[in-house]
């Protein structure tokens, strides 16, 4: 069975603090390695990695993929306060189906 | 532009009765999805489609079914609604690759 795991399941920092996002993943057919971003409703997408090593920036974020570890980790530094959302990591285990990790809440206090 | 569109946006239901919510997309994607998002349980796979016509089961189809006639609309039906799919639901399409989340639909089931 796939499985996708993420840590911490949910923080708490202070504008201008780094965060580091952990998603570790057991699938049989490794394909793609997508974050999202969550709000209010619906989630928006970061990023998509497919090769170790690569490290993929947006801004003050930023994601890179291990694929022998089988781990990714996605940075924000210099928080903000609209950072805070729920951040999801989901695997493509072949070409048509994503399973998703629970999710990490992130909360920036001002 | 629309991207992924869902209605309806809220609803309360009895148990039992029926209900269909429609997710329609304007981007030609192939691949179309429904997940049901559960507190601390992330996303997960209802029902998806590969092409007009098509439809697979994915993580938990049991008590909901689906239809894909036209390639831009995506059905989920519930024929007798119960208190355990009270959950908000996702409406996803893809290229493959990237999938792009409708606003969801909270519902009730009292």
């Amino acid at each position: 069975e796939d499985k996708v795991v993420q840590s911490p399941l949910s923080l708490v920092v202070h504008e201008g603090d780094t965060v580091t996002l952990n998603c570790s993943y057991e699938v049989t057919n490794f394909r793609s390695l997508l974050w999202y971003k969550q709000e209010k409703k619906a989630p928006t997408f970061l990023f998509m990695l497919t090769s170790s090593g690569i490290e993929k920036k947006s801004g003050r974020l930023s994601s890179i993929l291990d694929k022998k570890e089988l781990f990714s980790i996605l940075n924000i530094t210099a928080t903000q306060t609209g950072d805070s959302a729920v951040y999801l990591c989901a695997v493509y285990p072949n070409d048509y189906k994503l399973s998703f990790g629970a999710g990490t809440t992130v909360t920036v206090r001002a | 532009n629309a991207g992924v569109t869902q209605t309806p946006k809220f609803r309360v239901l009895k148990t039992g009765q029926s209900m269909t919510l429609l997710c329609a997309q304007d981007m030609n994607h192939e691949y179309m999805y429904w997940y049901r998002q559960d507190p601390g349980m992330g996303l997960r796979l209802i029902h998806y489609s590969v092409g007009e016509g098509t439809t697979a089961k994915g993580e938990v189809p049991d008590g909901y079914n689906v239809s894909r006639l036209k390639k831009q609309n995506f059905l989920l039906g519930l024929e007798s609604a119960a208190p355990s799919q009270t959950s908000v639901y996702f409406c996803a399409s893809a290229r493959p690759g990237i999938q792009y989340f409708g606003a969801g639909t909270r519902l009730s089931v009292l």
